[in-house]
């Protein structure tokens, strides 16, 4: 099965900087990465994804990059304000037809210090 | 959170006593989910649902079984409940309407066996 690796484990940042997290995955048929933002004692929101035809997607603050080739995908946030901390989890869907199967990354903790 | 309800929202149980966790939906989509969450592992997907009826199992599937007799509704139990089973469990949707990837997530459950 797919197997995802996530790195930094904890991130603490100053305020406007940028932070990067990436992610590396096992099955190169994996077609769908998914990024999440999880806050305290809530579910985790998706807030960015990229498709395997694609190598790079942004939304205002935030992009992702894939690079199939190497089975990596990184999560960008520029200019980060103190709302960014949070718990962000990386994911890869298997390629299981429609089903969405998703497996996570481990979690990183963003912190943005004033 | 999308249109999505757990209940209860945290539970303490004794060991060896079955559980049972429910999700609704008020989107009317064709997938849903069950994962668990505990640290260090992030998100791993128990059992998930493709319709009515229709249901397979994900990765930790051992000591858990589900029941999808409605489209907005999915039930996860615990028949005895263990230790080993305290985690938090989110429950998740996709669909169509999505296009089909595209995973939301309810606001989670908080279950602790004693």
């Amino acid at each position: 099965g797919e197997n995802v690796e996530q790195h930094p484990s904890t991130l603490s940042v100053q305020e406007g900087d940028s932070a990067v997290i990436k992610c590396t995955y096992s099955d190169s048929a994996s077609n769908y990465f998914p990024w999440y933002k999880q806050e305290l004692g809530k579910g985790p929101q998706l807030i960015i994804d990229i498709r395997s035809n694609v190598g790079e997607k942004k939304d205002q603050r935030i992009a992702v990059t894939l690079n199939k080739t190497a089975k990596h995908f990184s999560l960008h946030i520029t200019e980060t304000q103190p709302e960014d901390s949070a718990v962000y989890f990386c994911a890869a869907k298997e390629n299981t037809g429609t089903a969405s199967k998703l497996t996570f990354g481990t979690g990183t903790r963003l912190q943005v210090t004033l | 959170d999308a249109g999505i309800t757990q209940s209860p929202r945290h539970k303490v149980t004794e060991t060896g006593t079955p559980v049972t966790l429910r999700c609704h939906q008020t989107e009317n989509h064709r997938y849903m989910y069950w994962y668990r969450q505990d640290p260090g592992h992030g998100l791993r997907l128990i059992h998930y649902s493709y319709g009515v009826k229709d249901t397979d199992k994900g990765e930790v599937s051992d000591g858990y079984s589900v029941s999808r007799s409605k489209t907005e509704d999915f039930l996860l139990t615990l028949e005895s409940a263990t230790s080993s089973q305290t985690s938090v469990y989110f429950c998740a949707i996709s669909g169509r309407a999505m296009g089909f990837y595209e995973q939301y997530f309810g606001p989670g459950t908080r279950l602790t066996v004693t």
